[in-house]
């Protein structure tokens, strides 16, 4: 059985930093790209980055691009997602996603909530 | 990265079949054929229904389906059912990045 668990969210002040965590398990972790997406309260999805299987691509939304760095260790099984420069506009809970094909998320984990406020 | 423009709303009754449409640009709808759909739940994790465009992941009813027309795709939802009610998000492959859509709220009467 495929399973997602993000963690590391919390309350950090503006101008802050935090790194989350997912842990894969029931699949070839390092035969896919993964990706992270945000869900702000009551709003949308909102893709924010995405790693290759190898780690050697990565690419960003514009709103978070220089400010988050996304990586993977494939030895543990693990996504990260470096957040510095934290803004309030940050605040959400972030889903860690295994991409099936050219963007189709096919398993999600149940989000880490992230709060930016002083 | 513009989001793609999603219906905010939707709305039929029991058995009805219901259409949302996803609206984006020839960088992402209408320059691949990689268009997903996802059905959230309140407090759940987003599910996959549709990807490529039209294809079903294994478990998913029949009753959904998708398509695409230039730069618009749409999912249909056939013979609705009270379990159907949840918010729907369309995305697309814009090379490189993923863009979402605005997620469209749907109503079984």
């Amino acid at each position: 059985e495929v399973q997602l668990v993000e963690s590391g969210g919390v309350v950090v002040q503006p101008g802050g930093s935090l790194r989350l965590s997912c842990a894969a398990s029931g699949f070839t972790f390092d035969d896919y790209t993964m990706h992270w997406v945000r869900q702000a309260p009551g709003k949308g999805l909102e893709w924010v980055s995405l790693i290759s299987w190898d780690g050697g691509s990565t690419y960003y939304a514009d709103s978070v691009k220089g400010r988050f760095t996304i990586s993977r260790d494939n030895s543990k099984n693990s996504l990260y997602l470096q957040m510095n420069s934290l803004r309030t506009e940050d605040t959400a809970l972030y889903y860690c996603a295994k991409d099936e094909d050219y963007g189709s998320l096919d398993y999600w984990g149940q989000g880490t909530l992230v709060t930016v406020s002083s | 990265q513009s989001a793609l423009t999603q219906p905010p709303s939707a709305s039929g009754s029991p058995g009805q079949s219901v259409t949302i449409s996803c609206t984006g640009t020839s960088s992402d709808v209408g320059g691949y054929n990689y268009v997903s759909w996802y059905q959230q739940h309140p407090g759940k994790a987003p599910k996959l229904m549709i990807y490529e465009v039209s294809k079903r992941p294994s478990g998913v009813p029949d009753r959904f389906s998708g398509s695409k027309s230039g730069n618009t795709a749409s999912l249909t939802v056939s013979g609705l059912q009270a379990e159907d009610e949840a918010d729907y998000y369309c995305s697309s492959y814009a090379g490189s990045s993923v863009v979402f859509g605005g997620g469209t709220k749907l109503t079984v009467l």
